[in-house]
């Protein structure tokens, strides 16, 4: 389930192996960006955050990897499990404004 | 730490009413953002409120407004509603970086 540096609006991952989810981010004064897991009916449950001094974040089973040469964020999930299947947003933000852009968002579905 | 929470969860309203949404932050956190996300257009900023006094602004029409209450708490108001209003309506609680959301409240207008 690999999709290096291609942002893909839908994501079919088999069990067990690892997902790469892609985002391009838009604004280079960005510097700080979050990675967002939405289940249906719910609300974007905060997965794991990157300041953009850094280049590798790594959290329970996840990593996230910025690119700020092409502005490019991955969410890399080691081991999918069925309970990963929902839509991944990321999210970028200025420390000096108070808001959050979102990208379109990618459904990842894992097949059993 | 109880999270965010926002109410009511479900809400249906006719075209030209006015409605008014709730939320509840973490404790202790004094940022609350309201965003909109719709099929066509994703998760969009409405504003951000901190310590009661509106700090940024999304590009929706006055229709849209909100106030922040010395507890924290959140409400924004939605005046004279359209179909294209239906949405479900995302709060969002900020301790020092990390914006933790609501389950949110799903509007739709008739």
């Amino acid at each position: 389930g690999e999709n290096v540096g291609l942002h893909l609006p839908t994501l079919s991952v088999q069990e067990g192996d690892n997902s790469i989810i892609n985002c391009a981010y838009s604004n280079s004064a960005s510097d700080y960006f979050i990675w967002y897991k939405q289940e249906s009916g719910k609300g974007p449950q905060f997965i794991i955050d990157i300041r953009s001094n850094m280049d590798k974040r790594q959290g329970q089973r996840v990593t996230v990897l910025l690119n700020k040469t092409v502005k490019h964020l991955s969410l890399q999930i080691a081991a999918t499990q069925p309970g990963d299947s929902a839509v991944y947003f990321c999210a970028e933000n200025m420390n000096s404004d108070y808001k959050l852009s979102f990208g379109a968002g990618t459904t990842v579905t894992v097949r059993a | 730490k109880a999270g965010v929470t926002q109410t009511p969860r479900y809400l249906i309203k006719t075209r030209g009413q006015q409605v008014t949404l709730s939320c509840s932050p973490i404790s202790g956190h004094r940022s609350v953002s309201w965003y909109q996300q719709t099929p066509g257009q994703g998760l969009q900023f409405l504003f951000e409120y901190f310590s009661e006094t509106q700090r940024n602004k999304g590009n929706f029409p006055g229709r849209f407004s909100g106030r922040q209450f010395s507890n924290s708490r959140s409400e924004m108001n939605v005046s004279t509603l359209e179909l294209g209003d239906s949405a479900l309506y995302l709060c969002a609680s900020r301790g020092d970086y990390e914006q933790y959301f609501g389950p949110g409240t799903r509007l739709t207008v008739t």
